[in-house]
């Protein structure tokens, strides 16, 4: 089975600031990781994703997330926080092997960012 | 690449009543996968098409749900006398063959009341 944990409801953080945003996963081959982020009343966008290669992947806004196999996190950063940030955080999974089942991805209850200016 | 979009928005029905979502994939995007989004919740996977065979369907999709991709282009998903328990949003997404990323569409947020 396929899981992923975020284990907080919301991040605090100061405009200007660095956030991270944590996430661990547990998938029985190696894993695809993805973040999404949802702003209110609107679907998810997709920030980044790691597949396989280098550990630290570069995403869209100036995110990045590091993959850490030892560890089996994913957890989400970016140097300097906006206020315009502030929004609903999804990590997910997916196992790399595909089946017919293994397309979908599992996600994540959410973290909610706050930035503050 | 105009996107994944899905109609209608939002939709609030009586129990009982039946509902049709439809979802339009990014044109040239093979897979589609329809999610179920509660408040304080991730997305759950509700069921997967590659081209206009349906491969994958969660226990989640109970009898009532339906789900269609006629010639592998858009998608339908009926829900046949709604519960209030079915009150969510529905999140449509699609991929390439190649691509793991999914793509989502706005969602359509369902009231059943």
């Amino acid at each position: 089975a396929q899981s992923v944990a975020q284990p907080e409801d919301q991040v605090n953080v100061a405009e200007g600031n660095p956030l991270t945003v944590k996430c661990t996963y547990s998938v029985s081959g190696n894993p695809y990781l993805f973040w999404y982020v949802q702003y209110p009343n609107r679907g998810l966008q997709f920030l980044l994703k790691y597949i396989t290669g280098d550990n630290l992947v570069k995403g869209s806004y100036g995110f990045e997330a590091e993959f850490n196999k030892s560890q089996t996190s994913f957890h989400l950063k970016k140097p300097s926080a906006l206020v315009s940030d502030s929004a609903l955080y999804f990590c997910a999974v997916r196992d790399m092997v595909g089946s017919n089942s293994g397309y979908a991805l599992n996600f994540g209850k959410g973290t909610s960012l706050l930035v503050t200016p | 690449d105009t996107g994944v979009s899905q109609n209608p928005r939002h939709k609030i029905t009586k129990r009982g009543q039946n509902v049709t979502f439809r979802c339009d994939p990014i044109s040239e995007h093979n897979r589609l996968y329809w999610y179920r989004q509660t408040l304080g919740q991730g997305p759950e996977f509700l069921t997967y098409f590659q081209n206009e065979a349906q491969l994958e369907k969660s226990r989640l999709l109970s009898d009532r749900f339906s789900a269609e991709r006629p010639k592998g282009s858009f998608s339908t998903l009926e829900i046949q006398r709604t519960e209030q328990g079915d009150s969510a949003m529905y999140l449509c997404a699609s991929s390439r063959d190649r691509g793991p990323e999914q793509y989502f569409g706005p969602g359509t947020r369902l009231t059943v009341t």
